[in-house]
């Protein structure tokens, strides 16, 4: 089947950093794949996406480069600010199966301390 | 601006009553999701619907209910079944594949 797997929090840095929170995945076909961030007390916020092998999804300085080899989809951040202090999602969405749900990983809690 | 609103944010419930969580998006989509989301813990799907007056249930749909009668709006009841219903609900909707969840900001539900 189609699944998510995310290491494990909480992931405490001090601020400036060097930020990889890693993502696998399993399945069939080819999907796309998603990183999403939560902030407390909010919803879920779109970070950046990849539809295909070798393509690399970035926002706000975050990074993400889909490998099918190795299937994975890890987050990477060059510098960390306290302002990343969040949740994050990775996610995936196996297209022709299971009726246009995304798959969610657990979530990785992020602290980041001055 | 398009987007998803729920109301209320917070939302508290005595026990034995049913509550109805609000969801609304003016994006024109067509598929809409929500979500019980616990302290700590990740999403899990309760009820989906991928076109008006058409729904399915998700991984833990027990004690709820909701309906898709216009395709703007998702509403979401939570019964009395449902027995341990204090948690934080999202309600996300998408265009179609390839676009990922535009999501709510969400409703705390505490029962008191």
């Amino acid at each position: 089947g189609n699944s998510v797997t995310q290491m494990e929090g909480p992931v405490t840095l001090s601020e400036e950093a060097f930020l990889t929170i890693n993502c696998t995945y399993t399945a069939t076909g080819y999907p796309s794949l998603f990183w999403y961030v939560q902030y407390p007390g909010e919803g879920l916020q779109l970070l950046l996406k990849a539809t295909k092998a070798d393509d690399k999804g970035s926002n706000k300085g975050f990074e993400a480069t889909y490998r099918k080899e190795t299937t994975s989809f890890h987050l990477e951040k060059g510098s960390v600010q306290v302002s990343d202090s969040a949740v994050y999602f990775c996610a995936l969405d196996p297209l022709r199966e299971y009726g246009n749900k995304l798959v969610f990983g657990a979530g990785t809690i992020l602290r980041v301390k001055s | 601006d398009g987007g998803i609103t729920q109301s209320p944010k917070y939302l508290f419930r005595k026990e034995g009553q049913n509550v109805t969580l609000s969801c609304e998006q003016n994006l024109n989509h067509d598929a809409m999701y929500w979500y019980r989301q616990d302290p700590g813990q990740g999403l899990r799907l309760i009820y989906y619907s991928q076109i008006v007056n058409d729904f399915q249930k998700g991984d833990i749909a027990e004690g709820y209910s909701v309906s898709r009668e216009k395709k703007e709006s998702f509403p979401l009841t939570v019964t009395s079944a449902q027995k341990n219903p204090t948690a934080f609900y999202l309600c996300a909707s998408r265009s179609g594949p390839l676009f990922g969840y535009t999501f709510g900001s969400g409703t705390r539900l505490t029962v008191v």
